[in-house]
């Protein structure tokens, strides 16, 4: 079965650098997507990808982030400059587009990539 | 703004029972609403979803209600089985071609007790 698939498992980086969190969705899919999820907290959109540019960003996705599909795999989250408050497990998804109704499948997402700031 | 709530954060079954997870909305352009389960170092997993034009989906042992009136939303889960103990999050988006960004609840810990 497709998976979306994300590395790596587990991040760590200290405070002020820059990391990449990196995403396979599912080949077929038209649609990316990165969530986050603090610990104890609600899992929370930050921006929301479809032909090769961000169609929607939350108040959350500032300045700081970045995202790309670098070629016609990859889809990357970038965090220039990493604070404390940006621990958190990320995760990618991806979707399809439901032919019938112009809507969208429901989206699939990866294992999360666990990134602590120290 | 809370615009998916779960007011439950826990729920204790026996196997073999009903599960009933409870979700409310607040925001009524949602038409289109999920359940996801989450086991601990997992992402979330694809339940069963509704849309607004309906008031119930079966799939198997899982059943989703929708009252589009009340803005309320169940999941039921018949019968119970000890692999259903997850983290259950209610999601929902609004209509927006080709960009449904979803809006999560807080989650429901259910246990399956055997």
């Amino acid at each position: 079965e497709p998976e979306v698939t994300q590395t790596p498992s587990h991040q760590v980086t200290q405070m002020g650098q820059e990391v990449i969190l990196r995403c396979v969705p599912i080949s077929n899919h038209l649609y990316f997507y990165w969530y986050r999820q603090i610990l104890g907290q609600k899992v929370e959109f930050l921006v929301s990808f479809y032909n090769n540019e961000i169609s929607e960003k939350s108040e959350i996705f500032d300045d700081q982030f970045s995202v790309e599909r670098p070629d016609g795999s990859n889809f990357t989250l970038k965090i220039r400059s990493t604070k404390l408050e940006d621990s958190a497990m990320y995760f990618c998804a991806s979707s399809d587009l439901l032919t019938t109704t112009g809507g969208n499948t429901e989206a699939f997402f990866g294992q999360g990539t666990r990134l602590t700031v120290v | 703004d809370q615009q998916v709530k779960q007011n439950s954060p826990s729920l204790s079954v026996q196997e073999g029972r009903i599960s009933i997870l409870n979700c409310d909305y607040t925001n009524s352009m949602f038409d289109y609403f999920l359940w996801y389960k989450k086991y601990p170092a997992e992402g979330p997993t694809f339940l069963i979803s509704i849309s607004s034009i309906k008031d119930k989906n079966e799939d198997g042992r899982f059943t989703v209600f929708l009252n589009k009136s009340a803005k309320h939303l169940s999941l039921h889960i018949v019968p119970s089985q000890p692999g259903d103990s997850a983290v259950y999050f209610c999601a929902a988006s609004a209509p927006d071609f080709g960009n449904e960004k979803l809006t999560f609840g807080t989650g429901t810990r259910l246990t399956i007790i055997p």
